[in-house]
């Protein structure tokens, strides 16, 4: 099984700043994906992110506020721009492998003030 | 489009008591379905999933989840559950891998608190 991990574990941040989140994986996987949990929600799907190109947005979500990039087949980045309250969530890394396992990683739990 | 619809969002149940948890789904197409599991602070965790055969599947921790076409549900069942399965529990549906990226969507999820 894949083994996630993911950079910061957790952040608080001031309003209209930006922050970075990581996610490595220790093995080379298909598809790369980042989720949003609102408190006390479900997770809803931000993007794909795919290897040496642009990242896939789903419907709600924009590049110039979550920019995502994928240089290689293990590793990733998140970026939440110009944050406001309404960002304060835990974001998920999740990762699809060759046997249509997908995992999670343990989530970066962020606070915007 | 696809969606899913936990039908509770909260099951208190006695240590060593059964347990289920329902999940719709609607779809047009075939779907794959998951449970996964959260622990309090905790990234998620594959329970059991349904790709195709047999339609009553076994997991982890000793859950299974019984796929019913006709009624488009997965439900996740425990015959004796215990103080530390208390989690959030959340039902998934993915397109099959030719037509999709294998995107999840999940449902809302419901939250099993087992009493002692």
């Amino acid at each position: 099984s894949a083994v996630i991990s993911q950079k910061p574990s957790r952040d608080i941040c001031q309003r209209g700043t930006s922050l970075t989140i990581q996610c490595q994986v220790d093995s080379q996987v298909t598809m790369m994906f980042w989720y949003r949990q609102q408190p006390g929600q479900s997770l809803t799907l931000i993007a794909t992110a795919n290897q040496g190109s642009e990242a896939t947005y789903e419907s709600g979500f924009v590049i110039d506020k979550f920019p995502i990039s994928r240089p290689n087949l293990t590793f990733s980045t998140l970026t939440v721009s110009n944050m406001s309250p309404e960002d304060s969530s835990i974001y998920l890394c999740s990762v699809r492998d060759f046997s249509y396992e997908q995992y999670f990683g343990p989530g970066t739990r962020l606070t915007v003030t | 489009a696809q969606s899913v619809t936990q039908l509770d969002s909260q099951v208190p149940v006695f240590e060593e008591a059964p347990v289920e948890l329902r999940c719709n789904y609607s779809s047009s197409v075939s779907v794959y379905l998951f449970w996964y599991v959260q622990y309090p602070n905790q990234g998620l965790q594959l329970l059991l999933k349904y790709l195709s055969g047999s339609t009553l599947v076994k997991g982890i921790n000793g859950f299974e989840a019984e796929f019913n076409k006709s009624q488009t549900s997965f439900h996740l069942r425990k015959p004796s559950v215990h103080i530390s399965d208390t989690a959030e529990y959340f039902c998934a549906v993915s397109l099959p891998i030719s037509s999709n990226t294998g995107k999840l969507i999940f449902g809302q999820g419901t939250t099993l608190q087992v009493k002692p």
